[in-house]
């Protein structure tokens, strides 16, 4: 069965400090995997998107890795700010064309807090 | 402001009451998609458009829902006879490219 599982589930860590996601999939085939922040109420913004010949893509201070072979993901966090608090969503897709969406399989998300 | 928006962001209804969301897409992208969500869970896609095109809706979208986009450009979600289990976050999702969708900011349905 395709899943996406996420840890941590939650995770509180101070301003300034670096935090890495984790990200394990059993998705196959795969196309790609997206890193998505959302905010409370508000929707998803994706942060990284990567195909399987990639392995790492920064933006800005958030820097994904990905390794196929083994299927996990990772999503780096650097000098979390307070506005990082969120959910970080990871979403594989084995479909790489036709818009086809019901092929997106979202992981729950891992919700971080940045405290002061 | 050039991203998605989606009108209103928050409504109540009561049960049985119909109820319609827009969505207004990036403006050059063809690609539109309707999800739902429900608190702690991801979204669920219930529908995807290209252009004035509805190619793919899932099951999740009863006979009471209805999506549109006529011109290929704006959509609208409509769902009839309210229920409970409608309350959710609706999201509208826009893209050029099959993997690169932006979100909205959702609309948040209360059915009471």
């Amino acid at each position: 069965k395709n899943q996406v599982e996420q840890s941590p589930q939650s995770l509180i860590i101070l301003e300034g400090k670096n935090c890495t996601l984790q990200c394990n999939y059993t998705v196959s085939p795969f196309s790609n995997l997206r890193w998505y922040k959302q905010d409370t109420g508000r929707g998803p913004v994706s942060l990284t998107i990567m195909t399987f010949s990639e392995n790492t893509k920064s933006n800005g201070r958030y820097t994904a890795t990905l390794d196929a072979d083994t299927k996990q993901s990772s999503l780096h966090i650097t000098a979390s700010q307070l506005s990082d608090s969120a959910s970080y969503i990871c979403v594989v897709s084995d479909t790489n064309g036709g818009g086809n969406n019901r092929k997106l399989i979202w992981g729950l998300g891992t919700s971080l807090a940045v405290n002061p | 402001d050039t991203g998605v928006s989606q009108d209103p962001r928050h409504k109540i209804t009561k049960r049985g009451q119909n109820v319609t969301f827009r969505c207004d897409p990036i403006s050059e992208h063809n690609r539109l998609y309707w999800y739902r969500q429900t608190l702690g869970q991801g979204p669920e896609f219930l529908t995807y458009f290209q252009n004035e095109a509805q190619l793919e809706k899932s099951r999740l979208l009863s006979d009471r829902f209805s999506a549109e986009r006529p011109k290929g450009s704006f959509s609208t979600l409509e769902i009839q006879r309210t229920e409970q289990g409608d309350s959710a976050m609706y999201l509208c999702a826009s893209s050029l490219r099959a993997y690169e969708q932006y979100f909205g900011p959702g609309t948040r349905l209360t059915v009471t």
